[in-house]
């Protein structure tokens, strides 16, 4: 499997500000790791891909420049939500593809975001 | 239509029980197949993943997929009050877990 962690686990901020979520791989080197949004009583959508040392791949309709990412090392992956708004608050899911052989994607245990 | 359907529940069964969970899917170029359990408030955590057609049981969970019917399920036996929690079903067109797309979930209740 895989062991991912996030931080922080849960953050209020005021709308306008910006807020930075780091999610680690903790056991293995992750090339690639996702992130997801879940609404309440909604399911994961895609956010974007993260490769490591490129540029992140954005599903349609996330817009790029409200959320930065940045995957500069094999084991970091940070998610900015810039200029939050309270339609960012969220709940936002980092995972990555696990090692050995079983190709199953392992998730971080979230970040609940509260815009103000 | 949604690419993955679930129904939304809640599915209440006994305790001690055998819980059904259906799925279906639209991508008939989907290859890999999996389950999550998703606890209120907490992220999803993986029971199991499913690449051929056919049965596939680890302990009391059993993944069994059609890909004719395009159709994946998860049978949980002697269900327990623990596993009460939704349970995500999710679909990917590669065998390297990659582009997961979620169903909305079945909030599954098994009442002591």
């Amino acid at each position: 499997g895989a062991v991912v962690s996030q931080h922080p686990s849960w953050v209020i901020c005021k709308s306008g500000t910006s807020v930075k979520i780091e999610c680690r791989s903790l056991d293995f080197q992750a090339t690639t790791m996702f992130w997801y949004r879940q609404f309440p009583k909604q399911s994961l959508m895609l956010m974007a891909t993260s490769n490591e040392g490129s540029k992140a791949t954005y599903e349609q309709g996330v817009e790029k420049d409200k959320f930065l990412i940045n995957h500069a090392s094999l084991t970091l992956s940070t998610l900015t939500v810039t200029s939050a708004h309270p339609e960012d608050s969220s709940f936002y899911i980092c995972s990555t593809v696990g090692r050995g052989g079983q190709e199953t994607q392992y998730f971080g245990p979230g970040t609940r975001l509260l815009v103000l | 239509q949604k690419e993955v359907e679930q129904n939304s529940g809640p599915l209440s069964v006994p305790e001690g029980a055998i819980a059904s969970l259906n799925c279906t899917y639209s991508d008939r170029g989907s290859q890999s197949f999996f389950w999550y359990r998703q606890y209120s408030g907490k992220s999803p955590e993986l029971i199991m993943f499913i690449y051929s057609n056919g049965d596939k049981e680890d302990g009391r969970f059993t993944a069994q997929l059609n890909k004719a019917s395009q159709y994946v399920s998860l049978l949980i036996r002697d269900s327990q009050p623990s596993d009460s929690a939704t349970y995500l079903c999710a679909v990917s067109r590669d065998n390297a877990g990659n582009m997961l797309t979620f169903g909305g979930g079945t909030r599954l209740m098994v009442k002591p």
